[in-house]
């Protein structure tokens, strides 16, 4: 069954600390991998998926499939980054998303 | 472009009452998700679709329904609402069904209470 498991529920780091949010999956066929972000009072919108490969607002996820890991990585963590983050999972070729159960951050200043 | 406009923006009822949810999706965009967001259970998908017909469905009763029209807008139904339906509804559109390009635009929500 497709599960996306998101460990913390609360991260708490100061402002320059290195920031690491984890998601790890379990998928049997080949997933595609997303961060999506919400920040206070606004929408839920897409940060980044694994398949651009890119780097949005300084944060970066590697897909490891032997640890089935997609986790989100920013060396130096703004306080405006503090937000709520989801991982999903999206099965290839269709639009069903399966989303962890979000990680809250927040960057002390 | 506008974007995901859903309304009510936030809506009461009673237990065994229906409700029905409405979602506008991004201009040119065909397609149309519903999720279902509580603390306790996080996000779930639970259908989608595309060019008026449903393409995919999570694992919920058969109570929650929903259609497409034309338009593209869409509808979600419940009925006979039971107190654990009380969530914020999510609807999200995209332009293509399932493209790996293709970006999902979430809509601000229904807040649904059941009394």
């Amino acid at each position: 069954a497709q599960r996306v498991t998101q460990p913390e529920k609360l991260l708490s780091v100061f402002k320059g600390a290195p920031v690491e949010l984890k998601c790890n999956y379990s998928y049997s066929g080949s997933p595609e991998l997303f961060w999506y972000v919400q920040y206070s009072r606004q929408r839920l919108q897409l940060l980044l998926r694994h398949i651009s490969r890119e780097s949005i607002k300084g944060f970066t996820a590697d897909l490891n499939k032997g640890e089935t890991s997609f986790h989100l990585k920013k060396p130096f963590a703004q306080e405006e980054d503090s937000a709520m983050y989801y991982c999903a999972l999206r099965a290839r070729n269709f639009n069903k998303f399966y989303f962890g159960s979000g990680t809250k951050l927040n960057v002390k200043p | 472009k506008a974007g995901v406009t859903q309304t009510p923006r936030y809506l009461i009822k009673t237990r065994g009452q229906q409700v029905t949810l409405s979602c506008s999706p991004i201009s040119g965009h065909r397609s149309v998700s519903w999720y279902q967001q509580t603390p306790g259970q996080g996000l779930q998908f639970l259908f989608e679709y595309f060019s008026e017909t449903q393409r995919n469905k999570g694992n919920f009763p058969g109570r929650f329904s929903g259609r497409q029209f034309s338009n593209s807008r869409s509808e979600m139904n419940v009925s006979t609402l039971e107190l654990g339906d009380s969530a914020l509804y999510l609807c999200a559109s995209s332009s293509v069904l399932g493209a790996s390009t293709d970006t999902q635009y979430f809509g601000p929500g229904t807040r649904l209470t059941v009394l």
